[in-house]
């Protein structure tokens, strides 16, 4: 079973304030990183799914970069607004069928 | 498109009870999956369909769980009898074939007593 880790598990923000996130996840057998915001009572969100190295993605204020050579993504928000309270999930993909593997998440709070 | 769609939404049951859970994908989506999440845990995986033929179900717990695909199309996940180390929700996901994205439903939010 494939180990991928998120940080922090939660976090606390004021509202305009920039944070970020990790994924960790292994670099072997690497095919694609996903990256899902979930509100509470509503379904998962696709945010971004990135497959090479160096890959940057950006959707309004939110942005992430991509490195497999080491196993790590990160996920930026700049300027938090309490709409961005959730659950940030990375999951990492191996080829074949795709298996998928789900971090814990990271839950956000932001704060008026 | 209308996206995946799953009920019940709430489901709350006393222990060795049986329950089921339905999923209709995305129209034209080939591969169907579900999950479980557990509070404090990231999705797993239970199963995964291509079509009505079954991918992966190696983490599925096969004496309590089952879940079909008969016409390739909409699903359903049986457990019996559940456990109370059942409760957590369960997300039903859809994509098409070779697609890296997927579809989720809302799920269901399963509390075993």
């Amino acid at each position: 079973i494939l180990n991928v880790e998120q940080s922090p598990q939660s976090l606390h923000v004021q509202e305009g304030d920039s944070t970020n996130f990790t994924c960790s996840f292994p670099s072997s057998n690497f095919y694609a990183l996903h990256w899902y915001r979930w509100e509470t009572a509503k379904s998962p969100e696709a945010l971004f799914v990135m497959t090479l190295n160096g890959d940057e993605k950006k959707k309004g204020r939110i942005s992430a970069t991509l490195n497999t050579k080491e196993g790590y993504s990160y996920l930026y928000i700049k300027g938090s607004q309490p709409e961005d309270s959730a659950t940030y999930l990375c999951a990492f993909s191996t080829g074949g069928y795709q298996k998928v593997t789900f971090g814990t998440g990271t839950k956000l709070q932001v704060i008026p | 498109e209308a996206g995946v769609a799953q009920s019940p939404r709430y489901k709350i049951i006393e222990k060795r009870q049986s329950v089921a859970f339905w999923c209709n994908p995305i129209s034209g989506h080939a591969t169907l999956y579900w999950y479980q999440q557990i509070l404090g845990q990231g999705p797993k995986l239970l199963i995964q369909f291509q079509n009505n033929g079954v991918v992966d179900d190696s983490q599925l717990p096969k004496d309590r769980f089952s879940a079909e695909r008969l016409k390739g199309v909409d699903s359903t996940l049986k457990i019996q009898p559940a456990k109370l180390e059942d409760s957590a929700v369960y997300l039903c996901a859809s994509s098409w074939t070779g697609e890296r994205e997927q579809y989720f439903g809302p799920g269901t939010r399963l509390t075993v007593t």
